[in-house]
């Protein structure tokens, strides 16, 4: 198994640009979340899903969009790029049990110009 | 508002030291605490605690959670250059009925000295 997998690992964006931060999971967990770090701070939720067709607002969810097609896939997807929104970006998946484990992704490392 | 706190925020040792970190949190509807260690890239599993008093450990970590007092602890002994890393202390919580979401505190910042 590969895991959780995030494309692509680095990436500059201009200010008003868009994008969208891949991630994919081939363990079948039903829930998937996507997290921000910024430096010296912890992980702060952007969006979540509990399953396929299934999403939810996080702490931090203006300026992201998200989707779950397929229990997979969880795209995150910035509109407008702001400078605000340099981070490191970590999908992760969970199997949705009693077990509040999290499995993360490699990470992707954003900079808004 | 649910938040987890983590302490110290970075800490400096020398090799062979023992370290303790600290994790105190105040959520509504707690379902476990987990403790994850964070080198260059994604946080990387170490512990999950349930239930107060009972100590887990693997190799020279451990940790205990005590639900009266809303708090666990990390343990590391004979601490090796290896184990520089940020420890990041998480909160699951209950959310509907179903599994809810990690709250994360800031970490903190282990730097062992050869």
């Amino acid at each position: 198994n590969a895991g959780v997998t995030q494309t692509p690992k680095f990436r500059i964006l201009k200010i008003g640009q868009s994008m969208t931060l891949q991630c994919a999971q081939d363990m079948n967990h039903n829930y998937m979340y996507w997290y921000r770090q910024d430096p010296g701070m912890g992980l702060k939720l952007i969006y979540y899903s509990v399953g396929a067709g299934i999403t939810d607002k996080g702490e931090v969810p203006n300026g992201y969009n998200v989707s779950r097609s397929t229990t997979e896939d969880f795209p995150l997807r910035l509109e407008l790029a702001a400078p605000s929104q340099t981070s490191v970006y970590f999908c992760a998946s969970s199997p949705g049990t009693v077990n509040n484990e999290q499995f993360f992704g490699p990470g992707t490392r954003l900079t808004v110009l | 508002e649910d938040k987890v706190v983590q302490s110290p925020l970075s800490l400096v040792v020398h090799e062979g030291d023992t370290v303790t970190l600290n994790c105190s949190y105040e959520v509504t509807n707690f379902r476990s605490l987990l403790w994850y260690k964070q080198e260059k890239k994604a946080p990387t599993f170490l512990f999950m605690l349930t239930s107060s008093g009972i100590e887990k450990k693997s190799g020279r970590l451990s940790s205990i959670l005590d639900k009266k007092e809303l708090f666990s602890i990390l343990n590391i002994t004979a601490t090796q250059t290896g184990d520089s890393a940020i420890y990041l202390c998480a909160v699951g919580t209950n959310y509907g009925g179903s599994q809810g979401n990690l709250i994360f505190g800031k970490g903190t910042k282990l730097s062992v000295k050869p």
